[in-house]
């Protein structure tokens, strides 16, 4: 069975940051591009960025509003992925889900972990 | 970057009935060379993640009832899910994988 279980999530201040993990199973893990969507309490999904695979250099991509704040990363010995998240603010207070692409778009997706930014 | 938009908003519809979501794209998301759409349809329920429910704008994802099903191709596209289910009562979001990936802003589904 495929999963995808995230962590990490926590009541960090503004500025901080965080570092959320994604954990796979059940599936090549090295063979499948990882990405992070969010979602705040009540609003739609928003893309935040994927990393590809092994033979593609492990490339990141990014949605503009988190190039240069956001960075993800992978370890496929471990089968994690990884979001670091700098200088979090207010409005980044969202369920933080890790999902991934592999033919064609998402098709398994983790249950999320809670970021919370609030002084 | 590519805008996805969705109409209704919101839609009430009698169980058993049809329901019909609309989503129009900034860009053709039809892609020649491989004659695909680059369009993808999830579900949300309260409190879960999003489930993939169509993608190349209308192949159902695995397990996905046949009541529910996809179609249109370049900007415009349309869920259809015929003979709604209590089960069925959920937001729904059109995406778009053709250069990145953004979603709808989503269309909540309840039951009359």
């Amino acid at each position: 069975e495929v999963q995808l279980v995230e962590s990490g999530g926590s009541l960090v201040q503004p500025g901080q940051s965080l570092v959320l993990s994604c954990a796979g199973s059940g599936f090549i893990f090295s063979d499948s591009a990882l990405h992070w969507v969010r979602q705040a309490s009540g609003k739609g999904l928003e893309w935040i960025g994927r990393v590809r695979i092994r033979p593609n250099n492990y490339a990141t991509e990014y949605g503009a509003s988190f190039a240069g704040r956001f960075i993800i990363s992978r370890d496929d010995s471990r089968n994690m992925a990884y979001l670091q998240m700098n200088n979090v603010q207010p409005d980044d207070t969202a369920v933080y889900y890790c999902t991934r692409t592999l033919l064609h778009t998402f098709d398994y997706w983790g249950r999320g972990t809670l970021v919370t930014v609030s002084s | 970057d590519i805008v996805m938009t969705q109409s209704p908003d919101s839609l009430t519809v009698s169980l058993g009935e049809r329901a019909t979501i609309n989503c129009e794209s900034s860009h053709n998301l039809f892609y020649s060379s491989n004659n695909n759409d680059y369009l993808a349809w999830f579900q949300q329920k309260p409190g879960q993640p999003p489930k993939l429910l169509i993608y190349w704008a209308s192949t159902r994802g695995y397990g996905v009832p046949d009541r529910f099903s996809g179609s249109g191709s370049g900007t415009h596209f349309t869920l259809t899910i015929s003979d709604l289910q209590a089960e069925d009562v959920a937001v729904y979001y059109c995406q778009q994988y053709y250069t990145g990936w953004t979603f709808g802003q989503g269309t909540k589904v309840e039951i009359k």
